[in-house]
C-alpha cells in the first residue's frame, strides 16, 4: 500500500526567511504532484515532477524529485504572507488507473 | 463555463434522505474522482471513473453510489445520508495518460454538505 508522509504537518513562518517542507512515500515512483489549497477553497496544482532529479520553480517555491529516496522537498525562499496555506503532495503508481495518493498536507502560516 | 464545475456548492440535508452532487467537465477528460476532506483525514477517495460505464470503489466507497453514463458528468449520490457523511466533497478529473506523461487532477470548487 503506498504510503505518503507529509512534514511538519504544521509550520509557523517568519517573513523573510527560507523553509524547506517534505514530503515521503513509501513505493517507488517516478512521478509527485504538489497542490496548494486556501482556506475554503479547492486545490490548485503547483507543479507536476516526472522524473528523478526534476526541478520546478514557480516564484519562491521551488520543488525537487528525488525518487531512490522517495522524497520530494518544497523550498520556501523569503516568505511572505501570500504563501500561507496548505500544501499537498500527491504520488501516483503505474497501472493504478490515473489515482494519485496524497499526503495529509502541510498548512504554512506567515507571520510579520 | 469551461472547466470542472460541482453543484451545489453548499448543501443542509436530514439524515436518511438521498442527496446527489453534481459533477460536470468541459475538457473530455477520461478520468474523474470522488473525494472527501475532513480535518484530520486529508483528501480520501470515494470513488473513480476511468470512461463513460466504468467506475471503481476508492479507499471510502461505502453509503455512496456513483455513475457515469456521459463522459463529462460524474455524479455522487449518498442514498441514505448519515451524518459522518458532513463533509466537503471535491470532484477532479484529469487527462488519459497517453496524450500526457502526468495524471495531473484538476479540482472542481467543492460542495460544502451538511447533514442534520
Amino acid at each position: 500500500e503506498l504510503k505518503v508522509e507529509q512534514n511538519p504537518l504544521f509550520l509557523s513562518m517568519q517573513e523573510g526567511k527560507n523553509y524547506t517542507i517534505y514530503c515521503n512515500y513509501s513505493t517507488t515512483s517516478d512521478r509527485l504532484y504538489w497542490y496548494r489549497q486556501d482556506p475554503g477553497k479547492s486545490l490548485e496544482s503547483l507543479f507536476v515532477l516526472l522524473s528523478n532529479g526534476a526541478v520546478k520553480q514557480e516564484g519562491r517555491l521551488m520543488a525537487s524529485l528525488d525518487t531512490k529516496a522517495r522524497l520530494s522537498t518544497l523550498h520556501i525562499t523569503a516568505a511572505v504572507h501570500d504563501l500561507s496555506a496548505t500544501y499537498f503532495c500527491a504520488v501516483d503508481l503505474p497501472g493504478a488507473n490515473s489515482k494519485l495518493t496524497f499526503g495529509k498536507g502541510i498548512t504554512l502560516s506567515v507571520r510579520p | 463555463d469551461a472547466g470542472i464545475t460541482q453543484s451545489p456548492r453548499y448543501k443542509i440535508t436530514e439524515t436518511g434522505r438521498q442527496v446527489t452532487l453534481m459533477c460536470h467537465q468541459t475538457w473530455s477528460h477520461s478520468y474523474m474522482f470522488w473525494y472527501r476532506q475532513d480535518l484530520g483525514h486529508g483528501l480520501r477517495l470515494i470513488y473513480y471513473s476511468a470512461a463513460a460505464d466504468i467506475t471503481d470503489k476508492g479507499e471510502v466507497p461505502d453509503g455512496y453510489v456513483v455513475s457515469r453514463s456521459k463522459t463529462e458528468n460524474f455524479p455522487l449520490t449518498l442514498e441514505s445520508a448519515t451524518r459522518s457523511q458532513t463533509s466537503v466533497y471535491f470532484c477532479a478529473s484529469s487527462p488519459y495518460a497517453s496524450t500526457s506523461s502526468s495524471y495531473e487532477q484538476y479540482f472542481g470548487p467543492g460542495t460544502r454538505l451538511t447533514v442534520t
